[in-house]
């Protein structure tokens, strides 16, 4: 079955850096990346996505880059602010027709240095 | 939005109970949930597939006789823990991918907090 790695498990930036996490996957099928991000107690949020038919994504100070051929992606947080302190999780999913499971990395705490 | 709801938020129980934990889809129709399991610090771990008017689909290593599903109708998924003991106490969140929208996105709902003393 699909095996997803993250890295690294903690990352420490100061406010305005940027911070990358990447992840890789095992099963050159799948074909659906989300990250996600959790705060203490509370559910995971969606907060970027990207499918095997695009290389990169871009959403204001979030991105995430996508390499089949290697089958790693990468998330890229600029400027970073305090709130973006959270744990990041990366997963793969292997969607077809109506659903795919979306198998999870084993996160990223990542933390803010005002 | 999509929005999952779970019931209950949290909920204490001695061992060798049995705990039912709710997972409603509110403003659409999901035919198919996932549960997952977190335990602290660490990632979400997928239980099982939840498919509304059939068997559910359990991960390797889950027990299904331990962790019974059931998706009664399109918008409700019920995971009961029965025998639940103190090893068995995490944080168990459900999901739901949008059935005729983008089915690869899924709704998290908040999540239940069980303790088994």
């Amino acid at each position: 079955g699909e095996n997803v790695e993250q890295h690294p498990s903690t990352l420490s930036v100061q406010e305005g850096d940027s911070a990358v996490i990447k992840c890789t996957y095992s099963d050159s099928a799948s074909n659906y990346f989300p990250w996600y991000k959790q705060e203490l107690g509370k559910r995971p949020q969606l907060i970027i996505d990207i499918r095997s038919n695009v290389g990169e994504k871009k959403d204001q100070r979030i991105a995430v880059t996508l390499n089949k051929t290697a089958k790693h992606f990468s998330l890229h947080i600029t400027e970073t602010q305090p709130e973006d302190s959270a744990v990041y999780f990366c997963a793969a999913s292997i969607h077809t027709g109506n659903t795919g499971k979306l198998i999870f990395g084993q996160g990223t705490t990542l933390q803010v240095k005002p | 939005g999509a929005v999952v709801s779970q019931h209950p938020s949290w909920v204490i129980c001695k061992s060798g109970t049995s705990v039912k934990i709710e997972c409603r889809s509110l403003d659409f129709q999901a035919t198919t949930m996932f549960w997952y399991r977190q335990f602290p610090k660490q990632s979400l771990m997928l239980m099982a597939t939840s498919n509304e008017g059939s068997k559910a689909t359990y991960e390797q290593g889950v027990e299904k006789d331990k962790f019974l599903i059931n998706h009664a109708s399109l918008t409700l998924s019920t995971l009961t823990v029965t025998s639940a003991h103190p090893e068995d106490s995490s944080f168990y969140i459900c999901s739901a991918p949008l059935a005729g929208g983008r089915t690869d996105t899924q709704y998290f709902g908040p999540g239940t907090r069980l303790t088994v003393l």
